[in-house]
């Protein structure tokens, strides 16, 4: 079965960097792109961005695009989320989700909370 | 800023129907839109239901239907069990960098 096991808990300073892993399992990961929501505490859900994982194409919402990188390495089937010059307001759980054909992510990992504070 | 619009919340009683739509700020929403559902409930993951508008993934329930009604895209939940009370989010597909959640809806099932 799909899965896609996420990295623990993080806390850093404001002004840090954190990267998050997203490790996949049950599929052909360069069959398939990953993107990244997050959500802060008692928030809605926010797109962050997409990574093929065939050829490491990147569509960045813009909102991030100075600040986040997304990575794959198909040797070990694993995507990642790096996030810059973090704030309080990026606090939030963090998730990677499968996404095939239409854009339409469809199976989740189990999010990754993101704490920044000093 | 485009703004994807849900309901804040709707209550529905057991065995009853209920429709969440999702609306976009830049006018009607079609199926150029790709729209997906989402469930979510307390300390979960996000959970998909709906893509492409209408399209169930293979583990979402009959009773869960997508549509485009009125110049929206809407979740038509029917025959409603206890164990739909959640948070529905609706995500749609502006560009290839630009895709937008709706604020989300939480249903009580009362």
């Amino acid at each position: 079965q799909v899965q896609l096991v996420q990295s623990g808990a993080e806390v850093k300073k404001p002004g840090a960097s954190v990267k998050v892993s997203c490790k996949a399992s049950g599929y052909t990961f360069t069959s398939y792109g990953i993107s990244w929501v997050r959500q802060a505490p008692g928030q809605g859900l926010e797109w962050m961005g997409w990574i093929s994982g065939y050829n490491g194409k990147t569509n960045y919402a813009q909102k991030f695009q100075d600040r986040v990188t997304l990575t794959t390495d198909t040797s070990t089937s694993t995507a990642y989320m790096d996030l810059r010059s973090l704030r309080s307001d990026d606090t939030a759980v963090y998730y990677c989700a499968r996404e095939g054909a239409a854009s339409a992510p469809s199976d989740w990992g189990q999010g990754t909370l993101v704490t920044v504070s000093s | 800023q485009t703004v994807v619009t849900q309901e804040p919340s709707l209550t529905v009683s057991p065995g009853g129907t209920v429709t969440l739509t999702c609306a976009s700020s830049t006018g009607d929403v079609t199926s150029d839109y790709y729209a997906n559902w989402f469930q979510q409930k307390p300390g979960q993951a996000p959970r998909a239901l709906i893509h492409t508008t209408s399209k169930r993934h293979s583990w979402t329930p009959a009773r869960f239907s997508g549509s485009l009604l009125g110049g929206k895209a809407a979740l038509t939940l029917s025959g409603v069990q206890p164990e739909d009370e959640a948070d529905y989010y609706c995500l749609l597909y502006y560009t290839a960098t630009q895709r937008v959640f709706g604020g989300g809806t939480k249903l009580t099932v009362l």
